[in-house]
């Protein structure tokens, strides 16, 4: 079992309805959890960070962690074609020795 | 304005040298790193930095070397020993060990 799994897509999604993508991880006493934007070619770009249970909202992006499932999602509302890119999770773990990363999700607008 | 700076954007490297990777930061970031990335692939952390003069090594630290001799640098060799070195590499930066990490803009290296 991969330590950060996300489902490599691509998630295609029409202009203006709500994206959705999911990330587990495996080790249950993780802490720190953080979403990240990547365009073919170029950087990643830090989203969202969430610590706590619950829902974190942030303009048009929500991040949901649960850490009894052990997992953590992002909710794109209202989406744009600007928003296809390969959304990278991260996870840190429990010695925070070290950060994660998941393989990513290719996420698609379509007009 | 603050950021981090990768150069050179490309690079491509000869069989048997040696190359290094610059990254510099005006951040005044304690935590430094480097990544790897492959095409499709997720960043493989090659070695880490959370203060100057000290480094370690991280998931796929063969190959390669660093140092931190100023808090702002933290420049990455890819040696010869490194036999598949192409690829997308990434320094990054955050105000302490594994808090939120800000990129540069990477270097892409491929093999003459």
């Amino acid at each position: 079992q991969k330590e950060v799994e996300q489902n490599s897509g691509p998630l295609s999604v029409p202009e203006g309805a709500i994206a959705s993508l999911n990330c587990t991880y495996s080790d249950r006493v993780s802490q720190s959890f953080f979403w990240y934007r990547q365009y073919s070619g170029k950087s990643p770009e830090l989203i969202m960070s969430i610590y706590s249970n619950g829902d974190k909202e942030d303009g048009r992006f929500t991040a949901q962690l649960n850490k009894a499932s052990q997992y953590v999602s992002l909710l794109i509302r209202d989406s744009q074609p600007s928003d296809s890119a390969t959304y990278l999770c991260a996870v840190v773990g429990s010695s925070a020795s070290k950060i994660i990363f998941g393989s990513g999700t290719r996420l698609s607008i379509r007009p | 304005d603050g950021g981090i700076t990768q150069s050179p954007k490309y690079l491509f490297r000869k069989e048997g040298q040696n190359v290094t990777l610059s990254c510099e930061q005006n951040l005044n970031h304690d935590a430094m790193y480097w990544y790897r990335q492959d095409p499709g692939q997720g960043l493989r952390l090659i070695y880490y930095s959370q203060i100057v003069n000290d480094f370690q090594k991280g998931d796929i630290a063969e190959g390669y070397s660093v140092s931190r001799e100023k808090k702002e640098s933290f420049p990455l060799t890819v040696t010869s020993a490194q036999k598949n070195p192409t690829a997308f590499y990434l320094c990054a930066s955050s105000i302490e060990h594994f808090q939120p990490q800000h990129f540069g803009d990477g270097t892409r290296l491929s093999i003459l």
